[in-house]
């Protein structure tokens, strides 16, 4: 059973446009939530997250939203470049130790950002 | 700083045999975890060890075993190779293992 949801396995987007990338968590315990890039044969760098105590966090062209009683966080690129390309995944983890600790992994959106 | 180093990059096995993939953390990070990632499931957690005890456990058979050494340097083993083992196999560091994962560029095992 997948606790975190990526619906869009692809995305496809014009350069300089905004490209709005979804994730869906079921478990309510989660109060931490990250995304991550990944070009192909590379590991995944991190990108930016969020605390549950917050519903926006920005840091240049990306922006993450989080909605609690949705259960839904959404990654905001503003404006989106070629270079953008690459498979984006969604992470969430709660705060206590033990298993809560460990990160739950969507299966990732793949975004083609079109000259 | 260094990143986080895997070895090998990539890597050829047949059926039954058993490998053993290394990781080599950032300085001075003590967690270390390993992930399996295949085309249809993603990303799938398979342990993390934190000062040289595993803390963490994903749902994989006990063929997939890790351990961490004093240094933070980890191995990952898997016994009996399965033709479904083929994937990228990641390994990410972070200080405490709560937040901040760096991963490294993973080893491409490939069970034929």
């Amino acid at each position: 059973d997948q606790q975190v949801k990526q619906n869009s396995p692809s995305l496809s987007v014009q350069e300089g446009r905004i490209s709005i990338l979804n994730c869906d968590y079921t478990n309510s315990m989660f109060d931490y939530f990250l995304w991550y890039k990944k070009y192909p044969a590379e590991g995944p760098t991190f990108l930016i997250s969020i605390s549950s105590i917050k519903d926006k966090n920005e840091d240049g062209r990306f922006t993450v939203f989080l909605n609690k009683s949705a259960k839904h966080l959404s990654l905001h690129i503003v404006p989106s470049q070629p270079g953008d390309s690459a498979v984006y995944f969604c992470a969430a983890s709660g705060n206590n130790a033990g298993n809560n600790r460990k990160l739950i992994w969507g299966l990732g959106t793949s975004l083609a950002v079109n000259p | 700083k260094a990143g986080v180093t895997q070895t090998p990059r990539y890597l050829i096995k047949t059926r039954g045999q058993q490998v053993t993939l290394s990781c080599s953390p950032i300085s001075g990070h003590r967690s270390v975890s390993w992930y399996q990632q295949t085309p249809g499931q993603g990303l799938q957690f398979l342990f993390e060890y934190f000062s040289e005890t595993q803390r963490n456990k994903g749902n994989f058979p006990g063929r997939f075993s890790g351990r961490q050494f004093s240094n933070s340097r980890s191995e990952m083993n898997v016994s009996t190779l399965e033709l479904g083992d083929s994937a990228l196999y990641l390994c990410a560091s972070s200080e405490q293992g709560t937040r901040g994962y760096t991963f490294g560029s993973g080893t491409r095992l490939t069970v034929v």
